[in-house]
């Protein structure tokens, strides 16, 4: 079955800069990346997600990139603020149509220092 | 409001006990999941309904017994409750399948479940 890497496990960085999450997969045959952010108390929610037929897609101050040669993304988060603190989670599935499960990565704790 | 609600919120409960977390969408989706988050925030799908019918079965303890009712529901049932079964655990539900985004799972706040 897939199986889904996330790192760094806890990421603390000065507010306004630029946050990193890495994630590998290992099911070549997988081609629907979402990425999650849980807040504390929450369930998790969607923030981005990207299929396998594009390389990159940005909404705001969040980019996911994409390289399915290599097998594997990255959530970019530009200008961080104080609330973009919580974790977040990185999945992967074969399909967008939903008969396929979603594999989650094991979560980053981002923490932004005002 | 439209969401996924689950009650109980928190949970405090001996081992050996047996206890029940309801979960019910006004999203109108068609598929329903259990997850379970453990102390170490490790999101694992249980259970998935889709139309009350059971697609995605992990392997979870029979100790474990989902029963969805109807589409909007999807209650957890745990029996003979041990120590390792405390953990958050979230219903989530994603629209009918077969359509795009269809994956696309909107969680609930969770229930902590505490195993004393």
């Amino acid at each position: 079955g897939e199986n889904v890497e996330q790192h760094p496990s806890t990421l603390s960085v000065q507010e306004g800069d630029s946050a990193v999450i890495k994630c590998t997969y290992s099911d070549s045959a997988s081609n629907y990346f979402p990425w999650y952010k849980q807040e504390l108390g929450k369930g998790p929610q969607l923030i981005i997600d990207i299929r396998s037929n594009v390389g990159e897609k940005k909404d705001q101050r969040i980019a996911v990139t994409l390289n399915k040669t290599a097998k594997h993304f990255s959530l970019h988060i530009t200008e961080t603020q104080p609330e973009d603190s919580a974790v977040y989670f990185c999945a992967a599935s074969r399909s967008n149509f939903g008969n396929e499960k979603l594999t989650f990565g094991t979560g980053t704790r981002l923490t932004i220092i005002p | 409001d439209t969401a996924v609600s689950q009650t109980p919120k928190y949970l405090v409960t001996q081992m050996g006990n047996d206890k029940s977390i309801k979960c019910e969408q006004n999203l109108g989706h068609d598929t329903m999941y259990w997850y379970k988050q453990d102390s170490k925030k490790f999101l694992k799908i249980m259970f998935s309904y889709n139309n009350k019918e059971l697609i995605i079965n992990e392997t979870v303890p029979n100790r474990f017994s989902p029963k969805s009712p109807d589409k909007a529901h999807l209650n957890l049932h745990i029996n003979s409750l041990e120590l390792g079964d405390s953990a958050v655990y979230f219903c989530a539900s994603s629209p009918r399948q077969g359509v795009s985004g269809a994956n696309v799972l909107t969680f609930g706040a969770g229930s902590r479940l505490t195993v004393l």
